[in-house]
Parts: C-alpha cells; structure tokens; sequence
C-alpha cells in the first residue's frame, strides 16, 4: 500500500543550526511533495511544494529537495529560532488528495 | 480574508449519540476536504467535495459517517451512531483550483466518544 513515513516523531536542535528533516515514501509516485507546518490545537498550514521535476525548493530559510530515485524528500531550516519549534508534517499530493505523512516534532533550544 | 472555520473547537459525547461538525471554507473555493486524525495515527483523507457535488469519498470509514455541502458552501459532517474509535480531530481544508496545489486548513474539531 502507499505510504509516507517521517523517519524521526522528534529533533531537538540549537537555535542558529540547521534542521533536516526526511521523508520517504513507497509504493507510488507522488506528482507532488508539500511540507507543512502544524502547532498545537491548529490546523496544518501550508510551506512549501515541490513538483516531481523539480529538484530543489526555497523560501526564506527554508529549503526542500525531491529526490525521484532515493524516493525521498527531505526538509531544511537554516538558522533555526524558537519560533520554528513545531510539528512538520510531508505530505504527497496526487489529483486532489493529500497523503499525510505522521510529522516530525522539532523543538529549537535558545 | 478569513480562513477555513470550524464549528465546534471541542465535542464530547456518549458512544451511540449523534454528532455534527460544521465547516465554512474560505469564500470562493469550490473545493472542500474533510480529513481526521485518530490517536497515534497520521492525518488521513476522508472525502472531496467540487461546490455541492461529492467527487470522492473513498475515504469515510463507514456509512455511519454522512457529508454534505448545501449550495455548495458549508459542509456538515455527521456521525451517527458515534463509537469509540470514532474519536480524532477532524480538519476541512479548502483550495481554489482543482488541482489544488493549496489547500487551507481549519483549526479542526476535536471529537471524544464516551
């Protein structure tokens, strides 16, 4: 069956370095890859998407790469701050519908 | 602009009772989404409304689950009779295109069965 998984649910980091953050999928292959941002009793907001002939993403201190052949997307936050701390989720979008990977929990230290 | 409302932030009911869930989309998006989240478990897909019309609802667990959009605006959806495992947050998104690039979320509604 398809699947999105998230390989790490936490990464506690030092404010001024970089998260990565990984997602892999099986099993398809997704038009789509979108990165999310969740915080507690708030719905997922959207980051960034990258399209399956697209290597590489940015926006601000963000930055997402797609890798067709490792079947991998993975996430960056440079010069993380406090303010980043949340749960990031991947999801891969084919036609309309979004599957969610489970999210990973980053936690930035001042 | 407003977002993606939802209505209410917080159920809790008795297993067997019956419960409503209400979303307003963003003004203007034809398309509107329903997912949930059960405990432990990844947020998943539960169905796909184009204006009134239901273009997939491959997801719903069960027919005790029933969506609809009047006029193409609101959605509600209702449980009922409501389970145990019934309980989760459950999110409505909206997007503009169909090939929603985007979709909006709510803050959710979180249900507890009893």
């Amino acid at each position: 069956s398809q699947k999105i998984e998230q390989n790490s649910e936490a990464l506690n980091i030092q404010e001024g370095k970089t998260a990565t953050l990984t997602c892999n999928y099986t099993n398809y292959s997704p038009a789509y890859l979108q990165w999310y941002r969740q915080d507690p009793g708030r719905g997922p907001v959207f980051l960034l998407l990258i399209r399956e002939n697209e290597k590489e993403k940015r926006k601000e201190r963000l930055k997402v790469t797609f890798d067709t052949t490792l079947k991998q997307s993975l996430f960056h936050i440079t010069a993380s701050q406090p303010a980043d701390s949340a749960t990031y989720l991947c999801a891969a979008l084919n036609d309309y519908k979004l599957s969610f990977g489970a999210g990973t929990t980053v936690t930035v230290r001042a | 602009e407003a977002g993606v409302t939802q209505f209410p932030s917080h159920s809790v009911i008795e297993k067997g009772q019956t419960v409503t869930l209400r979303c307003d989309p963003i003004s203007g998006h034809d398309n509107l989404y329903w997912y949930r989240r059960v405990m432990g478990k990844e947020i998943k897909f539960l169905l796909h409304f184009v204006k009134e019309s239901k273009q997939d609802e491959s997801g719903m667990p069960n027919n005790r689950f029933l969506a609809e959009r009047t006029g193409g605006t609101y959605s509600t959806l209702k449980v009922q009779p409501a389970e145990l495992e019934d309980s989760g947050v459950y999110f409505c998104a909206s997007s503009q295109d169909y090939s929603a690039d985007t979709q909006y979320f709510g803050p959710g509604t979180r249900l507890t069965v009893l």
